[in-house]
């Protein structure tokens, strides 16, 4: 099992829908969780942290379920420049590196 | 200012021959590190350092070797490329080693093997 999975999509949306990303990931030592975004043949960006409570920046929501070992992300009202991949990533702590899932392609069409 | 940059950002070249690829970042961070993308877009962890000193090695072969002359650059250089070397190299620095930080990313840079 890979230690992060995720649906590559892609994801074809139109603007202003709301769209839901998954992660799996398989070591419960896992400490930190992120979402990176990375667009077309450019470099990953960190998007936002993932905490246990849940967190919201603007239209983007994340939620961390460590029972089920199951992260989300999700975009309320899409534009057109959330159009990109979205990696979810995950760190297990110590001096272990970031380690990236393959990432979910997402475009939003006009 | 650019965070972290790397050169060359495209890299064209024969199988067998040997080529480096140089990373700066001036955010005054401890560590850096070597990312690998390959043509299905799995961003894989290559090599990690912390103030000049190797502490990530993820089973690369050794015909890749990493030097670090001081904590703000991290080179990389490939001795006799394969095919199966093509992919983007991202160089990438963060405050503490694998995280929990931010990973700043520099441009890549896109290695081509013919």
């Amino acid at each position: 099992r890979k230690e992060v999975e995720q649906d590559p999509g892609p994801f074809n949306v139109p603007e202003g829908a709301t769209v839901a990303f998954n992660c799996t990931y398989s070591n419960s030592a896992s400490q930190s969780f992120f979402w990176y975004r990375q667009d077309c043949r450019k470099e990953p960006k960190l998007l936002m942290s993932v905490y246990s409570s849940g967190n919201e920046d603007g239209r983007f929501t994340a939620q961390l379920n460590r029972a089920s070992q199951y992260i989300s992300l999700l975009i309320r009202d899409s534009k057109l420049s959330d159009s990109a991949t979205y990696l979810c990533v995950v760190n297990k702590g110590g001096n272990t590196p970031l380690v990236f899932g393959k990432g979910t392609r997402l475009s939003v069409i006009a | 200012d650019t965070a972290v940059s790397q050169t060359p950002k495209y890299l064209v070249t024969q199988m067998g021959n040997d080529k480096s690829i140089k990373c700066e970042q001036n955010l005054g961070h401890d560590t850096m590190y070597w990312y690998k993308q390959d043509s299905k877009k799995f961003l894989k962890i290559m090599f990690s350092y912390n103030n000049k000193e190797l502490i990530i090695n993820e089973t690369v072969p050794n015909r890749f070797s990493p030097k670090s002359p001081d904590k703000a650059h991290l080179n990389l250089h490939i001795n006799s490329l394969e095919l199966g070397d093509s992919a983007v190299y991202f160089c990438a620095s963060s405050q503490e080693p694998g995280g929990p930080g931010e990973l700043f990313f520099g441009e890549g840079s896109r290695l081509t093997v013919l």
